[in-house]
């Protein structure tokens, strides 16, 4: 079964912290990953990550690509309240569409 | 304006009602998606659409049908709502092949609630 799985499934953190997201997937072959941000509405894009090795940052977010560990992390320094949500990646598995992880439950406690 | 709405945004029905979720964009996007998100099971696609003619399911299409009514509109059904149903329910646009990002932009959501 071609699945992407995200850890840690949530996470509590004090503002001021840094924090890791994992995302795992099982195939080699795809053409590009994304992760989305979704407070109490929907998705909204962070990032696509097409090449390996190649960080993408958008202010205290960040995140890479590597495709020998079949994996990708989303980080994000001197977290705020404002970060709280839920974190979620998706890997197209071909024809155009997208598998997507259960998610990682951030929240960030003043 | 939204580039993607969804209507409606809350509904609650019962066992065995026929529902009809409306999903309309103003991106110009060819592909259309809808997916539902389940605590705990994250985002599933349930049907997409790369054009008018052109309709697929996706993991979870079973108990749902859709209409691809014009490139702008793509509208969901459950013919015969089941409690197993409630859920939120997302529909989504890409240009992916037709543009650079590959990226996909959701509507607000709807909130289904079947008793």
């Amino acid at each position: 079964e071609d699945k992407v799985v995200q850890s840690p499934l949530s996470l509590v953190v004090h503002e001021g912290d840094t924090v890791t997201l994992n995302c795992s997937y099982e195939v080699t072959n795809f053409r590009s990953l994304l992760w989305y941000k979704q407070e109490k509405k929907a998705p909204t894009f962070l990032f696509m990550l097409t090449s390996s090795g190649i960080e993408k940052k958008s202010g205290r977010l960040s995140s890479i690509l590597d495709k020998k560990e079949l994996s990708s992390i989303l980080n994000i320094t001197a977290t705020q309240t404002g970060d709280s949500a839920i974190y979620l990646c998706a890997r197209d598995s071909g024809t155009y569409k997208y598998i997507f992880g259960t998610g990682t439950r951030l929240k960030v406690l003043a | 304006d939204a580039d993607v709405t969804q209507t409606p945004r809350n509904r609650i029905t019962k066992t065995g009602k026929r529902i009809m979720l409306e999903c309309s964009q103003t991106k110009g996007h060819d592909r259309m998606y809808w997916y539902r998100q389940d605590p705990g099971l994250g985002l599933r696609l349930i049907y997409y659409s790369f054009d008018v003619k052109d309709i697929n399911k996706g993991e979870i299409s079973d108990g749902y049908s859709v209409s691809r009514q014009a490139q702008a509109k793509f509208s969901l059904s459950l013919e015969s709502a089941i409690p197993n149903q409630t859920a939120l329910y997302f529909c989504a646009t890409s240009d992916w092949g037709q543009g650079a990002t590959d990226t996909q932009y959701f509507g607000p959501g709807t909130r289904l609630t079947v008793l």
